[in-house]
């Protein structure tokens, strides 16, 4: 079946840090990717997808590119801010796959350090 | 711009009791996926429907159902309520052709 693993957290950085976090993904053929954040109390709200390999999906400062040979959607950010601290999601769901349901990765939590 | 509306935000049960929850599409999307998330886990899939009809069938007990109207919102009907129900129950809808889900603020279910 479908999977998909992310880094454990939390992860704590500084204000204007790199961030990296890391996911991967078992799918049969080519599904599409996508990353979700959840602010505290909050619903899930989409930040960026991709539907095919090299596609690299951007939004609000971040990126992930679709990485067909490693199996990778690994998010990144160049400089992060206290506003960004939430849970991150990583998730697919299988190419063709009508109204499938998404499957999500255990989440990140990120914390973000003055 | 609309978003996807459930209905109530939070509530509260009792053991064996019967809960039901309501969600709102955002306007002329006709597919509705309903997921379960519990404290600190991500979120599983449980159903979903396209047209008003059931779709794609996850991890859904047997003990809830649910289903899709003519206005397109959906209801998720949930009976003999255990402690272990207790979870956040989002509801996305996605529109027709766009593969993208967009998720409302769920309902938050305690079971007493």
């Amino acid at each position: 079946g479908n999977s998909v693993t992310q880094m454990e957290g939390p992860v704590t950085l500084s204000e204007e840090a790199f961030l990296t976090i890391n996911c991967t993904y078992t799918a049969t053929g080519y599904p599409s990717l996508f990353w979700y954040v959840q602010y505290p109390g909050e619903g899930l709200q989409l930040l960026l997808k991709a539907t095919k390999a090299d596609d690299k999906g951007s939004n609000k400062g971040f990126e992930a590119t679709y990485r067909k040979e490693t199996t990778s959607f690994h998010l990144e950010k160049g400089s992060v801010q206290v506003s960004d601290s939430a849970v991150y999601f990583c998730a697919l769901r299988e190419a063709g796959g009508g109204a499938d349901g998404l499957t999500f990765g255990k989440g990140t939590h990120l914390i973000i350090q003055p | 711009a609309a978003g996807v509306i459930q209905s109530p935000r939070h509530l509260i049960k009792e053991k064996r009791e019967t809960a039901t929850l309501k969600c709102y599409p955002i306007p002329r999307h006709d597919t509705v996926y309903w997921y379960q998330q519990g404290p600190g886990q991500d979120p599983q899939f449980l159903i979903s429907f396209y047209e008003k009809m059931q779709s794609d069938k996850g991890s859904i007990p047997d003990r809830f159902s649910a289903q899709q109207f003519s206005d397109y919102h959906s209801e998720l009907n949930m009976s003999s309520l255990e402690l272990g129900d207790s979870a956040l129950y989002f509801c996305a809808s996605s529109p027709e052709g766009l593969n993208i889900q967009y998720f409302g603020a769920g309902t938050r279910l305690s079971v007493l």
